[in-house]
């Protein structure tokens, strides 16, 4: 069964940073691309970031360009989102996703439980 | 950035109606639109790609058509598992882009 769980989320102070993690498992890790999506409290979703099989080729939202880094070791099946400067409106949980394809774009065909991420002082 | 709008907001039904649902681009993205399904407290569920492609494991009562700016979301009989939000997200475009959601309820 293909299965991506997410760990590192937490309590922040705004500007802070966070390292999440996804470790997949039941599929072969290189070969697809991988994204986080998030979720604020009570509101809809919102794709952040993805990044290719290979990991040549990444994409962010402009809402997290220069301050997210989406990154991923295929020979640890494991995906990562290093969140800097965090901001309130960076609370949300966040969900790990798996695509398609080895290209990024596309769909989430494979959605971990996500990971809440709280921002505040 | 290609803005979806889903409608309505809101569906009130009752098991074994229909449901139909909405989502308009605001310029085409061909086919590349998918469906997905979201409980209280759950992670998403891709329920249709491309428009109208099932995704594994998803009942036949789902079904997606549509292209290029207009497409419909149908659940042709209600179980009460479908009450949820449902998002559609397109694809063709950078950055990728989900629309606001329906939220179909009991009625």
């Amino acid at each position: 069964e293909m299965q991506v769980l997410e760990s590192g989320g937490g309590l922040v102070q705004p500007g802070g940073s966070l390292r999440l993690s996804c470790a997949a498992s039941g599929f072969t890790f290189s070969t697809f691309d991988m994204k986080w999506v998030r979720q604020a409290p009570g509101k809809g979703l919102e794709w952040v970031s993805s990044i290719s099989g290979s990991g040549d080729r990444t994409y962010n939202a402009d809402s997290v360009r220069g301050r997210f880094t989406i990154t991923r070791d295929n020979s640890k099946n494991t995906l990562y989102l290093q969140v800097n400067s965090l901001r309130a409106e960076d609370t949300a949980v966040y969900y790990c996703a798996k695509g398609p394809y080895g290209d990024p774009g596309y769909y989430m065909d494979v959605w971990g439980k996500g990971i809440t991420v709280t921002v505040s002082s | 950035e290609i803005v979806l709008t889903q409608s309505p907001a809101t569906l009130s039904l009752s098991p074994g109606e229909r449901a139909t649902l909405s989502c308009r681009a605001s310029q085409s993205v061909s086919n590349f639109l998918a469906w997905y399904q979201q409980k209280p407290g759950q992670a998403p569920r891709l329920l249709i790609y491309d428009a109208s492609n099932r995704a594994t494991g998803i009942p036949a009562r789902f079904s997606g058509s549509g292209s290029g700016t207009d497409f419909t979301l149908t659940i042709s009989s209600l179980e009460p598992e479908d009450f949820a939000v449902y998002y559609c997200q397109q694809y063709v475009n950078w950055p990728l882009t989900f629309g606001g959601g329906t939220k179909v309820e009991i009625k």
